[in-house]
């Protein structure tokens, strides 16, 4: 059975980077037959997609427009885990953040983590 | 990317069917059949109930079906109970190799 496990900071400063990372068990991250994803979710701003990567003889990564300037995901093979990067924080970047997989070749979400509460807070 | 646009609340009576739209663009919702939906109940995870906008994920019970008609998704619950009072969220590939999720619906079962 395939787990997601979480870590990373529950409070973040203002200006400062989020780093968050997510274990993965019972699956592998270069898998070929999986994407991994960040997902953030607030009160004002509901569910957000926030990108990818996936393993199909490269590394391709994936990522939401509005973000695109402040978020990287990498991938870590030697950890098993992929981890979230996102600077230049500010309190709307307040959320739940979950990591989460979805089958290759496919768009759905089928497994979340159970999800990291970062305030964005001086 | 702006979110898909959801009605932030739906009510019905128990055994009544509800619809909840999911109003994309061609670029999103209406290009592609890879609309799925979520159930959220407070304080716990997303669960996928239906995806590739029809299909329903085994243990799913099939009071959830999912549909499109141009740029418009939809997910019915039939025979409404109390257990469905939930949060629901729609979510679609974009052209630009991204996902966006609508805003939310609110399921109120009075």
């Amino acid at each position: 059975q395939v787990q997601l496990q979480q870590s990373g900071p529950g409070l973040v400063k203002p200006s400062q980077t989020l780093s968050l990372a997510c274990a993965i068990s019972g699956d592998t991250v270069s898998s070929n037959s999986a994407a991994w994803h960040w997902i953030r979710q607030s009160p004002s701003r509901g569910l957000e997609w926030l990108g990818r990567t996936y393993y199909r003889s490269k590394w391709y990564y994936d990522y939401a427009i509005s973000l695109k300037s402040r978020i990287t995901i990498n991938p870590d093979t030697s950890k098993n885990q992929f981890s979230l990067q996102l600077n230049s924080l500010t309190p709307e970047d307040t959320a739940v953040y979950y990591c989460a997989r979805s089958p290759i070749h496919y768009f759905y979400i089928d497994l979340w983590g159970k999800g990291t509460t970062v305030t964005v807070s001086s | 990317q702006s979110a898909l646009t959801q009605p932030a609340s739906v009510s019905g009576s128990p055994g009544q069917s509800i619809t909840i739209p999911c109003t994309g663009t061609s670029a999103d919702v209406g290009g592609y059949n890879y609309v799925s939906w979520y159930q959220q109940h407070p304080g716990k995870v997303p669960k996928l109930i239906i995806y590739d906008v029809s299909n329903r994920p085994s243990g799913v019970s099939n009071r959830f079906s999912g549909s499109k008609s141009g740029n418009t998704a939809s997910l019915t619950i039939s025979g409404l109970q109390a257990e469905d009072e939930a949060d629901y969220y729609c979510l679609s590939y974009v052209s630009s190799r991204t996902l966006v999720f609508g805003g939310g619906t609110k399921v109120t079962v009075v």
